[in-house]
């Protein structure tokens, strides 16, 4: 069954950490990549996507990811963090030409000032 | 202007109750999803519409039936509620086929008492 698996579901950390979260996806054939970011209280937000070309992907607020195809995979990462990055992370699939956009369970990130 | 606008923003209901929550979009999109997000902040797909058409229904109880009028709207009526549909349910759009990133609604907060 297509699946999208994100591990490590609460991440806590200190400012200025680094941050990465990782997404594995079971989807044969082309994918569309994507991270949304929930803050508290709010809707999903586009973070980034990746559909081909640069594997390295960069999106808003210092975030970037990395397709790597050979392992299913599409982590997300950000250098330095701030504690407005505190907010819920999830990594979504889709296949090319399908209509079934599938989301995995989240990553709750928690920054300490 | 709101890209994807629901509509109540919060819903407090009892049980056996029925109730409708509204979706609409102005970005032209083709496809239409409803997701249910319960406490644990999963996000489940539960319908996908492209062009006014079901194509999405994923083991979701027929007490819910969705409505499309037109490919702008997608509406969600849930007949006979119960303890368990309490969650946030979120409308999105996308380009058909998933080609771009799907844009969310801000959510409605269902609670049945």
């Amino acid at each position: 069954a297509q699946s999208v698996s994100q591990h490590n579901h609460h991440v806590i950390l200190s400012e200025a950490a680094s941050l990465e979260l990782g997404c594995n996806y079971s989807y044969g054939g082309t994918v569309n990549l994507f991270w949304y970011v929930q803050y508290p209280g709010q809707h999903l937000q586009l973070l980034l996507k990746y559909f081909s070309g640069d594997p390295l992907v960069k999106g808003i607020k210092g975030f970037e990811a990395e397709f790597i195809k050979s392992k299913f995979s599409f982590n997300l990462r950000k250098p330095s963090v701030q504690w407005s990055d505190t907010a819920e992370y999830f990594c979504a699939v889709i296949s090319y030409g399908n209509n079934r956009l599938a989301f995995g369970k989240g990553n709750q990130v928690v920054v300490i000032p | 202007d709101t890209a994807v606008s629901q509509t109540p923003k919060y819903l407090v209901t009892q049980m056996g109750n029925d109730k409708s929550i509204k979706c609409e979009q102005n970005l032209g999109h083709d496809t239409m999803y409803w997701y249910k997000q319960d406490s644990k902040k999963f996000l489940k797909i539960m319908f996908s519409y492209n062009n006014k058409e079901l194509i999405i229904n994923e083991t979701v109880p027929n007490r819910f039936s969705p409505k499309s009028p037109d490919k702008a709207h997608l509406n969600l009526h849930i007949n006979s509620l119960e303890l368990g549909d309490s969650a946030v349910y979120f409308c999105a759009s996308s380009q058909q086929g998933g080609n771009t990133e799907a844009f969310f609604g801000q959510g409605t907060r269902l609670t049945v008492v």
